[in-house]
């Protein structure tokens, strides 16, 4: 079935280090990849997306990368700021717009 | 802030009770969607409408139930709640009907505890 693993499932970088979590999908027919930030206590808040005719986008300090033939996608963070600091979530949709999402990577950055 | 309203912030109930959580989506949206967030499942689909009509299931109970009203507000029904139906419930809203593609933007969610 339908299903996107996402790795590492913690990661705490030094404040201005950059921090990459990857994402694998399963179904071939997904065509967009949705990057979430959920804070506590709070609903999930898009923070980057990409579709399947592009193969990178850029955001200030954010970035996503695809690799379509691969099924991998990535969320890039560089300058890390502890504001920075939640948990982070990839996400992939086909033609019926139901979001598949990945467990969730845990950011921590260290002042 | 998202737009996208829900209600209440919490509910704390019994097993084997019912409970209606409420949603409103962000002004211009017609797509409602419904997912679950709990320790053991992370986030998963349940339920989308759009403009009143049910568009796409995902792995939702029997027991749960939706609908999406005339003014595009929608609620989420469960019933013969058990221990395990204790998780977050968040409500997400997009403008386009089948929402491939489209932007999700969610709500603050409800927290359900079941004792």
């Amino acid at each position: 079935g339908e299903n996107v693993e996402q790795h590492p499932s913690t990661l705490s970088v030094q404040e201005g280090d950059s921090a990459v979590i990857k994402c694998t999908y399963s179904d071939s027919a997904s065509n967009y990849f949705p990057w979430y930030k959920q804070e506590l206590g709070k609903g999930p808040q898009l923070i980057i997306d990409i579709r399947s005719n592009v193969g990178e986008k850029k955001d200030q300090r954010i970035a996503v990368t695809l690799n379509k033939t691969a099924k991998h996608f990535s969320l890039h963070i560089t300058e890390t700021q502890p504001e920075d600091s939640a948990v982070y979530f990839c996400a992939s949709s086909g033609n019926t717009g139901k979001l598949i999402f990945g467990q969730g990577t845990t950011l921590q950055v260290k002042p | 802030d998202s737009g996208v309203t829900q209600t209440p912030k919490h509910l704390i109930t019994a097993t084997g009770q019912r409970v209606t959580l409420r949603c409103s989506p962000r002004s211009g949206d017609l797509s409602v969607y419904w997912y679950q967030q709990s320790l053991d499942q992370g986030l998963q689909f349940l339920i989308q409408y759009y403009n009143g009509e049910e568009r796409a299931k995902g792995n939702i109970l029997e027991r749960f139930s939706a609908q999406q009203f005339p003014d595009l507000h929608s609620e989420l029904n469960l019933s013969s709640l058990e221990l395990g139906d204790s998780a977050l419930y968040f409500c997400a809203s997009s403008s386009r009907p089948s929402g491939a593609g489209d932007t999700q933007y969610f709500g603050p969610g409800t927290r359900l505890t079941v004792l």
